[in-house]
This record gives C-alpha cells, structure tokens and sequence, in this order.
C-alpha cells in the first residue's frame, strides 16, 4: 500500500531542475507531500486534492494525475536548502496516512 | 504551544521493560498521528485519532502497542515488553478536524527509543 517514489536519489548542483515521481497501486483522493531533513521531523509542502491539480511553493511545485494514480513534484533552480528526503504520502480510507518510499535529494554547490 | 511536543526526546530502555512515550498536539488539533520511523525509511503509519477515539490502530504492529488520548488533547504511545526491534523514532502529528484528508499534519521533534 505504500506509494513508490522514483528515483531513490538524486544529485544536483545549484540552480540545477529535479523531478520526483510518486506512484500508488491504490486510487489517490489526495497526494501530500513533505520534505524531511537529516535527524529532523517531516515539514510539509503541499497538498493536491483533486486529479489534475497543480501547486507551487517557491520554486517547488507538484501536480496529480488521478487517472494514472501519480503525483510529480518539480524543484526548479535548486538550492541548497532543498537538500533532503522528499515523501509523498497518501490517506486511505479511515485516515490511515501511508508516505511513500522517499527520495532523497542532495544539492551541492 | 506553538508546535507539537513530544517527550522525552530520548529513551533508553531494556529489553522487556515498559515504556510511555508523549504527545501533546497543537491546540485545537483533533485529529493526532503516531508514527514509527526506522532508519533510511519513511515514517509508518501506528495509530490516528479523531478526538479521543482511536479511529484508526491498524498500522500498531502488536497488542504490546497502546495509545491513548483521553481528553482529546495529549496522547501517550504505551509498550509493554519492549524488544530491540522497537528501537526507532516515534513521531507524533497533529492536524485540523477532519485529519490528513484535507489538512497538513505538523509533525514534533520526535522521540528517539532505543532498547537494549
């Protein structure tokens, strides 16, 4: 039931573009999105509620295709702060809340 | 408070000992989730409340696993019999009414268990 994100890792300079996909085998209602430093809790970036929706939070957005039961999320212009582990996550039915497999993102100068 | 707190922020107990971990939600949050996070892994869904009802224990890997909130506000995460393989970071989260649906989750500092 966890979502799986692709790719696992990924290296960018600065100022450099990065996409993150998130895929479920089960229907999305809702894709949610998080970034969680090392030894830090998870902070949230967005939330999609409908198929189609796109976001945009500084130069991070996201998108949702219903449809495909996908989610990407964009980092354009990468910067430093952006380093991290990325998760989407998904609410089924009763509110269990699944994040996905994660992504972990490293910018370097 | 301004955010979600938990305590202790660290635990260290031995194996088959018993142990309470805390949450106290941002006021005003009904809804309230438990977490497990290994290392290198995402966090694992335990336990959601909506109020002081446990709407939801199916993610709690055993009945060595309890949690409570029984007015609504904070929580405690309760094991019995602990054994080294619960070692993790437990988080909590609390949200708006109808949960993480809708609403993001603010999540606290965690509690870092370690079982030896």
């Amino acid at each position: 039931q966890q979502p799986v994100q692709s790719p696992q890792a990924v290296i960018l300079r600065e100022g450099e573009d990065a996409v993150i996909n998130c895929s479920s085998s089960k229907a999305l209602y809702s894709v949610h999105w998080y970034r969680q430093k090392h030894g830090e809790a998870p902070v949230f970036l967005m939330i999609l509620l409908k198929g189609g929706e796109q976001k945009g939070h500084e130069k991070i957005s996201a998108s949702f295709n219903e449809k495909k039961q996908q989610s990407s999320l964009y980092l354009t212009a990468s910067q430093l702060s952006y380093s991290g582990t990325y998760f989407c996550g998904t609410v089924l039915p009763g509110n269990q809340f699944y994040f996905g497999t994660g992504t972990s993102l490293t910018v370097i100068p | 408070g301004a955010g979600v707190s938990q305590t202790p922020s660290n635990k260290v107990t031995e194996k088959g000992k018993y142990v309470e971990l805390r949450c106290d939600p941002i006021s005003g949050h009904t809804a309230l989730y438990w977490y497990r996070q290994s290392l290198g892994q995402g966090p694992e869904f335990l336990i959601y409340f909506q109020g002081t009802g446990a709407a939801d224990d199916s993610g709690l890997p055993n009945d060595r696993f309890f949690a409570v909130r029984p007015e609504g506000s904070v929580s405690t995460l309760k094991i019995q019999r602990t054994e080294r393989g619960d070692s993790a970071v437990y988080l909590c989260a609390s949200s708006l009414t109808s949960g993480a649906s809708y609403n993001e989750q603010f999540f606290g500092p965690g509690t870092r268990l370690t079982v030896l």
